[in-house]
């Protein structure tokens, strides 16, 4: 039991260019997050969601897509990175309003 | 919009000594309340979570109160150790918009010298 897994752990992007992380968690969750954290700012919701095939907005939305097209994996796409989009991104998962568990985070910098 | 507060921001204390961490919630319609560690350059581990219809939750070392007409929560963490080190965050669900997505507090550092 693997919980919650992030690939990659760390990631150097050019300003333009794209990348996927991806999320997979085996507890059979319904909900899973997307956040991102930054200094001074704590974490902040980028998209999520309520189950396969569904996604919706977070806080922190644009520059971002998300995918769910199987219930245990759950991809963030940036399509043209940007230097504001440095950042730690971590994945949670839940069932319902139950405990989340996060997975370990990729540290990402735009240069 | 529920707003998460912890108080202090860091803490340091000597070996042996309690801690105690307090939370604070502005909306008392909360469902659950999670306590999280986080390491420096590490992800989230969940510590407890207590549930709206309890007063406390014990694991180990650790216990957490809630007290929902107060909106307050406080972590106890007995007999500290330097591997209790790390920043530890509260959160609570928001319930109102993107359903179950955490209102965290911005954390409090402890540091626990030898």
């Amino acid at each position: 039991n693997a919980g919650v897994t992030q690939t990659p752990k760390f990631r150097v992007l050019k300003t333009g260019q794209s990348m996927t992380l991806l999320c997979a968690q085996d507890m059979n969750h319904e909900y899973m997050y997307w956040y991102r954290q930054d200094p001074g700012m704590g974490l902040r919701l980028i998209h999520y969601s309520v189950g396969e095939g569904t996604t919706a907005k977070g806080e922190v939305p644009d520059g971002y897509n998300v995918s769910r097209l199987k219930k245990q994996n759950f991809l963030l796409g940036l399509e043209s990175a940007a230097p504001s989009q440095t950042s730690v991104y971590f994945c949670a998962s839940t069932q319902g309003a139950h405990e989340q568990y996060f997975g370990p985070g990729t540290r990402l910098t735009v240069t | 919009k529920q707003e998460v507060t912890q108080i202090p921001a860091a803490l340091s204390v000597p070996e042996g000594e309690n801690l105690v961490l307090n939370c604070s919630f502005t909306d008392s319609a909360i469902y659950n309340l999670q306590w999280f560690r986080q390491d420096p350059g590490k992800g989230l581990t969940s510590l407890l979570l207590i549930q709206s219809s309890q007063r406390e939750q014990t694991s180990g070392r650790l216990n957490a109160s809630l007290d929902k007409s107060s909106g307050r929560s406080t972590l106890y963490i007995a007999a500290s150790q330097p591997g209790d080190s790390a920043t530890y965050l509260c959160a609570v669900p928001q319930l109102t918009d993107s359903w179950g997505k955490l209102q965290f507090g911005a954390g409090t550092q402890v540091v626990v010298t030898p």
